[in-house]
């Protein structure tokens, strides 16, 4: 779905090094997500935000920080990593999350922490 | 929370052939999409069907949400075929909380 577009594609980081990802999209949806996918498992939810506040945080560790700055940006900054950090992190928007509608996905960022 | 099991987990085919990807679920369900993860990483969107049957060129898929299942159709398979089929629900009052099964990789030799 290019749709949703995610920068960059690839990051490799040091543990103490801080980042973020980021993830646009024009389609007019109010519900964007963060998903984080490790290798040969699915995509597993992290973040939900629904017309730019934060709805759900599926207990993730605070060392992963969203922001969602306005209905078309998502960030996901990233400090203080551990080497288990490293996944495919996609992001994912739909028209809101009252309605039934599809999830559309962005081609993902990887992730490699060193 | 809801279940989601895809069968079968492997599945090796000759280019050309035909494959049926089952995906059973175990609450009743507002959303389910159907999704293709190529080698590269890119999960792309296949179909939005919680009820009904829909096709796409090569591709069609069923979901008989009664009886609480789902099954995506791949005709004269190719090479580009070649990933994981993810079979991914949402149940209760809205979408936000997609669960995915665990895919079924598909290979399609030439």
């Amino acid at each position: 779905d290019t749709e949703v577009t995610q920068t960059p594609k690839h990051l490799v980081m040091g543990m103490t090094n801080k980042k973020s990802l980021k993830c646009e999209q024009h389609m007019g949806h109010r519900a964007m997500y963060w998903y984080k996918q490790k290798a040969k498992k699915p995509p597993e939810l992290m973040f939900v935000y629904s017309y730019e506040k934060l709805s759900i945080n599926e207990s993730v560790p605070s060392r992963f920080s969203p922001e969602c700055p306005n209905s078309s940006l998502l960030n996901l900054h990233l400090h203080a990593l551990q080497p288990e950090d490293s996944a495919l992190y996609l992001c994912a928007s739909s028209q809101e999350t009252g309605s039934v509608e599809a999830q559309h996905f962005g081609d993902g960022t990887r992730l490699s922490i060193l | 929370g809801i279940q989601v099991e895809q069968s079968p987990p492997d599945l090796i085919l000759q280019e050309g052939a035909n494959s049926t990807l089952r995906c059973n679920f175990s609450d009743s369900v507002n959303n389910l999409q159907w999704f293709h993860q190529n080698p590269w990483g890119q999960l792309i969107n296949l179909f939005y069907i919680p009820s009904g049957t829909k096709q796409n060129g090569r591709l069609s898929a069923t979901t008989v949400a009664t009886e609480r299942y789902s099954l995506l159709y791949i005709s004269s398979s190719q090479t580009t075929d070649s990933g994981v089929y993810f079979c991914a629900v949402s149940s209760g009052g809205s979408n936000y909380k997609l669960t995915f099964g665990k895919g079924t990789l598909l290979t399609v030799n030439p």
